[in-house]
């Protein structure tokens, strides 16, 4: 599977779009771009997944760049429960394999 | 739906001693991951089973740890003997059908070997 590049931190202001940008130049013509999230001591969620065209669902938006090198997640008004640990993974279609990287801490602040 | 459940959510255990972490998946979810969490390694992938049959276990660390499947609703994790360096949060996750995009985590078991 191919490797994902994050900020390994961002902060962003209460009621604010946030931005999370994440790189995957390698990506194959078969491999899906999916966020996952993590709050403080829970298991990993699932947000939004894409292959190429942007999506939107009622978390996020998932902009997908039409070379498919870099992808940004969106989360339109951001709150305080938003913070957490944001992993992009790209993974081939029709496989289970989950593999997470180090992912962006965002933090929302007041 | 409860969602996936494991147990212990705590777990506590003398180097040395066999440790068992369980999970029971999403009803009809054919798909079962065992991942494991350190701040030096982050989030590993342990072992997945699809249809109760261990797909691929190339994440397991050693021979001390094993995994068993053997009916849909149920996994083990087991660790026999623990170590210090096991100590960690296991989460347990579980998808609908192979490939699915969704997959499920459970609230985890912190692991402490002292």
């Amino acid at each position: 599977d191919a490797k994902t590049t994050q900020p390994p931190s961002m902060d962003c202001a209460e009621g604010r779009a946030a931005n999370l940008p994440c790189n995957h130049s390698t990506i194959s013509g078969n491999e899906y771009v999916y966020w996952y999230r993590q709050i403080h001591s829970q298991g990993p969620q699932y947000i939004i997944h894409g292959l190429k065209n942007n999506e939107t669902n009622e978390m996020a938006s998932l902009i997908i760049t039409e070379d498919r090198k870099s992808s940004t997640l969106i989360l339109p008004h951001a709150t305080l429960r938003d913070t957490a640990v944001y992993y992009c993974i790209v993974r081939v279609v029709d496989t289970d394999k989950l593999i997470f990287g180090t992912g962006t801490r965002l933090q929302v602040f007041p | 739906d409860a969602g996936v459940i494991q147990s212990p959510r705590h777990e506590v255990t003398e180097m040395g001693q066999e440790v068992t972490l369980r999970c029971k998946p999403i009803s009809g979810h054919n798909s079962l991951f065992w991942y494991r969490q350190t701040m030096m390694r982050g989030l590993e992938l342990l072992i997945y089973f699809n249809n109760n049959v261990p797909i691929d276990d190339s994440g397991m660390p050693e021979d001390r740890f094993s995994a068993k499947m053997p009916n849909a609703s149920f996994s083990t994790l087991k660790i026999q003997p623990s170590e210090p360096r096991d100590s960690a949060v296991y989460f347990c996750a579980s998808s609908r059908i192979q490939g699915s995009a969704e997959a499920f985590f459970g609230q985890g078991t912190r692991l402490t070997v002292v």
